[in-house]
């Protein structure tokens, strides 16, 4: 079945730092990609997307390519800000007919930045 | 506008008593998913609604675990006789369908729940 991995955290950087967080899947056909973040004492929301091969997803700062052939999202941001602090959650919707819609999560990467 | 809302925020029951979860979806969204996120871990698919009907119930764990949706609204999450693994936080996501441009889930607060 579908699956996605997710680079263990907790990830601690200070202002101004590069991000990355790894994120590799396994899925059949073409899935959609997603990262999702939740900041604390929030609900989860939507970061930012792809939906096809070579498909870049971009939102505050972060930036994130489909990459079919790693089967790989990794989750990129040149300069990281405090309040960037939150945990991501790496996620992927399935192409094939019966997936409807339900979404495969990594386990979550803490990432804490410091002043 | 309002996004999705779920009811009780926290929940704490005794071993073997049944809880109800509640969950409000933004209006007009067709699709209503609910999923289950355990302390340390990621979110695991519980069941997905298209309207009133539940064409994927795959991720439900067990049988003491069911739930029923009000035409394109109200969806309540029951689990009868609790146990202690059933401790996680509940989250419920709607989209305005389950792919394509409207495949994006947004996500209620969850409902905590702890069973003793």
């Amino acid at each position: 079945g579908d699956s996605v991995t997710q680079m263990e955290g907790p990830v601690t950087l200070s202002e101004e730092a590069f991000l990355t967080i790894n994120c590799t899947y396994t899925a059949t056909g073409y899935p959609s990609l997603f990262w999702y973040v939740q900041y604390p004492g929030e609900g989860l929301q939507l970061l930012l997307k792809a939906t096809k091969a070579d498909d870049k997803g971009s939102n505050k700062g972060f930036e994130a390519t489909y990459r079919k052939e790693t089967t790989s999202f990794h989750l990129e941001k040149g300069s990281v800000q405090v309040s960037d602090s939150a945990v991501y959650f790496c996620a992927l919707r399935g192409a094939g007919g019966t997936s409807y819609g339900k979404l495969t999560f990594g386990q979550g990467t803490i990432l804490t930045v410091h002043p | 506008g309002a996004g999705v809302s779920q009811s009780p925020s926290n929940k704490v029951t005794e071993k073997g008593k049944d809880v109800e979860l509640r969950c409000d979806p933004i209006s007009g969204h067709t699709a209503l998913y609910w999923y289950r996120q355990r302390l340390g871990q990621g979110l695991e698919f519980l069941i997905y609604f298209q309207g009133n009907s539940a064409p994927d119930k795959s991720g439900l764990p067990s049988d003491r675990f069911s739930a029923e949706r009000t035409g394109e609204s109200v969806s309540t999450l029951t689990i009868q006789r609790t146990q202690q693994e059933d401790s996680a936080v509940y989250l419920c996501a709607s989209s305005l369908g389950p792919s394509g441009v409207r495949e994006t889930q947004y996500f209620g607060p969850g409902t905590r729940l702890l069973v003793l």
